[in-house]
């Protein structure tokens, strides 16, 4: 059965210091994993979209990378406006498009 | 600005009381979806269309269902609003799903629903 965890679920952050949320994931066979940012009341916003093993995008402050087993989400020198939930998302091979949720991390980030 | 509009954003119903939500997009996407997500947990999708082609989860409730009059707009109809049914509804857009390829879904700001 497929499946995607995130850790950690909850995270506390210093503005300035800098972290890494995980995904990890065992599909069938991968066709695209991405990132989703929820704010509070608020649909997930789309961050970053992965397709294979080594492949890295980066949007401001955030860098994600994706190996053949999970995904790392780098958050460098966060800001308070970083803080929200972090979902990370998996469609596999097999699928006509589903998404598969992890549950989330939620991070915070304080002056 | 291209975008999910989803309506209302609150929405507050009695137990029993059937209710509809409203999703529209100016994205021109063929596929569009409806998500069901409660606090601290994963978006779990409801059903989606495929243009004019429904296709349910197997573990949606039949208290569920939807309509899409037109590439633009879908409802999502609660028959019979339950305790146990509170949470946010998402709606969803994406290009073509068919070919294997990958389309990002884009979604709406989400409408809360509390059941009274």
């Amino acid at each position: 059965e497929d499946q995607v965890t995130q850790s950690p679920e909850a995270l506390r952050l210093q503005e300035g210091e800098s972290s890494s949320l995980n995904c990890s994931y065992t599909v069938s066979g991968l066709r695209g994993l991405f990132w989703y940012r929820q704010d509070p009341g608020k649909g997930p916003e789309f961050l970053f979209t992965l397709y294979s093993a080594g492949e890295e995008k980066e949007k401001e402050r955030l860098k994600a990378t994706l190996t053949k087993k999970e995904s790392f989400l780098h958050i460098t020198a966060p800001k308070p406006e970083d803080s929200a939930t972090y979902l990370c998302a998996v469609q596999v091979t097999d699928s006509w498009g589903k998404l598969q949720f992890g549950a989330g991390t939620q991070v915070v980030v304080t002056p | 600005d291209a975008m999910v509009i989803q309506n209302p954003r609150y929405q507050v119903t009695q137990f029993g009381k059937p209710v509809t939500l409203s999703c529209s997009q100016t994205l021109n996407h063929n596929v569009m979806y409806w998500y069901q997500q409660k606090s601290s947990q994963a978006p779990k999708l409801l059903f989606h269309y495929y243009d004019k082609d429904f296709n349910n989860e197997a573990d949606t409730p039949d208290n569920f269902q939807s309509r899409r009059p037109n590439t633009s707009f879908c409802f999502l109809d609660i028959r019979s609003p339950g305790l146990g049914d509170a949470a946010m509804y998402l709606c969803a857009t994406s290009r073509d799903i068919v070919g294997g390829l990958v389309h990002t879904q884009y979604f709406g700001p989400g409408t809360r629903l509390t059941v009274l």
